[in-house]
């Protein structure tokens, strides 16, 4: 069965730190991957995509398919950074299993 | 363009009450799934529908869960004799596209449902 498993369920960094949020998953068929973030008061919203290997807002994420990760990583977390971040698969193109969510915290 | 719209944003029945929850997704999408958060857990896939079609229903409930999404109109979540384990928070979500390996689902506020 697919999952998508976030370790962490807080994070907090100092700003200007790097920071990694954590998303490792499991699935048998060919994954694509999504972070989606929702700032305080806010929808959630569509972060990035594995597939467009781009960076958004400075975030990267690279999907490992051998080691079954994908996370999502900044090197100078800023304190608008601060967020809700859920990692997310698409499962037989029909639905998104989401993680957990990680609550990220970037102190000043 | 409004965004996804959810209706009503809070809800407060007694067990054995029917709770029916709203969607109306952005202008120009079809696709809308129904997604459930109970209390300090994540977001758990319910249903996927397009106009007058429901598409995977694999994450809902056998019993006193339905969904529908009509030619006009919102979609509706329907929740028969709620229990209070169905407290949670439901989310709608629409996409433009069919499907979801573009990952791009744009989320309303949510309708939080409280059971006494």
């Amino acid at each position: 069965a697919q999952r998508v498993t976030q370790p962490e369920k807080l994070l907090s960094v100092f700003k200007g730190a790097p920071v990694e949020l954590k998303c490792n998953y499991s699935y048998s068929g060919s994954p694509e991957l999504f972070w989606y973030v929702q700032y305080s008061r806010q929808r959630l919203q569509l972060l990035l995509r594995h597939i467009s290997r781009e960076s958004i807002k400075g975030f990267t994420a690279d999907l490992n398919k051998g080691e079954t990760s994908f996370h999502l990583k900044k090197p100078f977390a800023q304190e608008e950074d601060s967020a809700m971040y859920y990692c997310a698969l698409s499962v037989s193109g029909s639905r998104l299993t989401f993680g957990e969510g990680t609550q990220l915290t970037v102190n000043p | 363009n409004a965004g996804v719209m959810q209706n009503p944003r809070h809800l407060v029945r007694r067990r054995g009450q029917e709770a029916r929850l709203r969607c109306s997704p952005m202008k120009g999408h079809s696709h809308v799934y129904w997604y459930r958060q109970l209390p300090e857990e994540g977001l758990k896939f319910m249903v996927y529908l397009q106009k007058e079609n429901i598409i995977d229903e694999s994450g809902m409930p056998k019993e006193r869960f339905s969904a529908e999404f009509p030619k006009e109109g919102p979609s509706i979540l329907r929740i028969q004799q709620v229990v209070r384990g169905d407290s949670a928070a439901y989310f709608c979500a629409s996409s433009p596209f069919p499907g979801t390996n573009t990952g791009e689902l744009f989320f309303g506020e949510g309708s939080r449902l409280t059971v006494l």
